[in-house]
């Protein structure tokens, strides 16, 4: 069964560096999302992508947030100057043409930022 | 906006039915879904409902009252592989953006 991956599984970086986060949606998807959930909270929207391009993105996703998609198969999310708050695990998500509901999600990254 | 409300935690028992409530506040109302996330895992689709009544796959079923903004996930002959997270979300018209409830820890017991 296709499925969403993402790599790497877990990422320690200093405050005020950049992360990359990575994932490659299911090869026949066109919808794409990045999530968060800070350690027992909720799963929280950041952005979704479609057609290449930002289609909605939440007041999480400001400034020092940034997706691409730079090839056919990846599609990545770059935080320029990582905070401690961005400690969180971030899942990445895809969903299929007329399937406007059911999105599927990678196992995610846990960020940790010290 | 939306709002989302679940129970924090259920208990049950196996071989039990449990079921988790959710009522939400919403503007343009589409769908709302319910998903499933084990600790340290991703969420997995469990269902989605837009119209109002009862949608059933296997053990698990999804309700839906759009007059009362309300709806339920009903678990059936519980096993332990059961406990775990459960999410509510809702999909606004012209969004294909779920905002996810707090979600409810479910912990079955032997």
């Amino acid at each position: 069964e296709p499925e969403v991956t993402q790599t790497p599984s877990h990422q320690v970086t200093q405050m005020g560096q950049e992360v990359i986060l990575r994932c490659v949606p299911i090869s026949n998807h066109l919808y794409f999302y990045w999530y968060r959930q800070i350690l027992g909270q909720k799963v929280e929207f950041l952005v979704s992508f479609y057609n290449n391009e930002i289609s909605e993105k939440s007041e999480i996703f400001d400034d020092q947030f940034s997706v691409e998609r730079p090839d056919g198969s990846n599609f990545t999310l770059k935080i320029r100057s990582t905070k401690l708050e961005d400690s969180a695990m971030y899942f990445c998500a895809s969903m299929g043409a007329g399937q406007a509901y059911e999105q599927y999600f990678g196992p995610g990254t846990r960020l940790t930022v010290t | 906006g939306q709002s989302l409300e679940q129970p924090s935690e259920v208990t049950a028992v196996e071989g039990a039915i449990v079921q988790i409530n959710c009522t939400y506040q919403t503007s343009g109302f589409y769908g709302l879904s319910w998903y499933q996330q084990h600790d340290g895992g991703a969420p997995t689709f469990l269902s989605y409902n837009a119209l109002d009544g009862l949608e059933e796959t296997g053990r698990f079923s999804s309700f839906l009252s759009r007059s009362d903004s309300y709806g339920y996930l009903l678990l059936q002959e519980l096993q332990m592989k059961d406990s775990a997270s459960y999410f509510c979300a809702v999909r606004e018209g012209g969004s294909y953006i779920p905002t996810f409830g707090r979600g409810t820890s479910l912990i079955v017991h032997p």
